[in-house]
């Protein structure tokens, strides 16, 4: 499975977006970027996925660079209820469904 | 809530026994997986079943085993117990394979403490 590359935590203030980068450079031209959070004490949950253009629902959007070796989820407004570990996952759609965790962001929301 | 369902939440063992970890995914999914939470280990995928055949195998221990049921409830086997097996076992849901938007849910973990 290709790599990404995510910082071990960040800070932001509630109510201001926040901006989660994620590095993929050995990605391959079928792997989907998919992003899962978890909240405390909770299991993983889909956040969002792509495979080359910006995609938005209505929890975040997730913008792909064009040469595709990155990716950021941004929450728009962060609240107390988005702190979690976000989890950047790459997937090909080859069927193979099984995703690999690796370390993920720990997001802090400061009040 | 997922609609993916867990039991039991919590579960204390001791060395050496075993344990069954039952799920039941949520209505309509044909697929369903395991993972297994640590601090050391982070999450790591475990077996993938769908619609009651073995898809796909992970770092599963030979002492642990699987099995999806008629109903498409799984069941998680783990024997021979260590205290190296005490973690957070998760069991997800999908609609079903080959979907390359095939969202996984979650279910909220059996914590297992093996003593």
């Amino acid at each position: 499975d290709a790599k990404t590359t995510q910082p071990n935590s960040m800070e932001s203030n509630e109510e201001e977006p926040v901006h989660l980068p994620c590095n993929h450079s050995t990605i391959s031209g079928t792997d989907y970027i998919h992003w899962y959070r978890q909240l405390p004490s909770q299991g993983p949950e889909y956040v969002i996925h792509g495979l080359t253009s910006n995609v938005n629902n209505r929890m975040a959007s997730l913008a792909i660079a064009e040469d595709r070796k990155s990716s950021t989820l941004i929450l728009h407004r962060a609240t107390l209820r988005d702190a979690a570990v976000y989890y950047c996952i790459l997937r090909d759609n080859f069927g193979n469904e099984k995703l690999t965790f690796g370390t993920g962001t720990r997001l802090t929301i400061i009040p | 809530d997922s609609g993916v369902t867990q039991t039991p939440k919590h579960l204390i063992t001791a060395t050496g026994q075993r344990v069954t970890l039952r799920c039941s995914p949520r209505s309509g999914d044909l697929s369903v997986y395991w993972y297994q939470q640590s601090l050391d280990q982070g999450l790591q995928f475990l077996i993938q079943y769908y619609n009651g055949e073995e898809r796909a195998k992970g770092n599963i221990l030979e002492r642990f085993s699987a099995q999806q049921f008629p109903d498409l409830h799984s069941e998680l086997n783990l024997s021979s117990l260590e205290l190296g097996d005490s973690a957070l076992y998760f069991c997800a849901s999908s609609v079903g394979t080959g979907q390359v938007y095939n969202e996984q849910f979650f279910g909220p973990g059996t914590r297992l403490t093996v003593l």
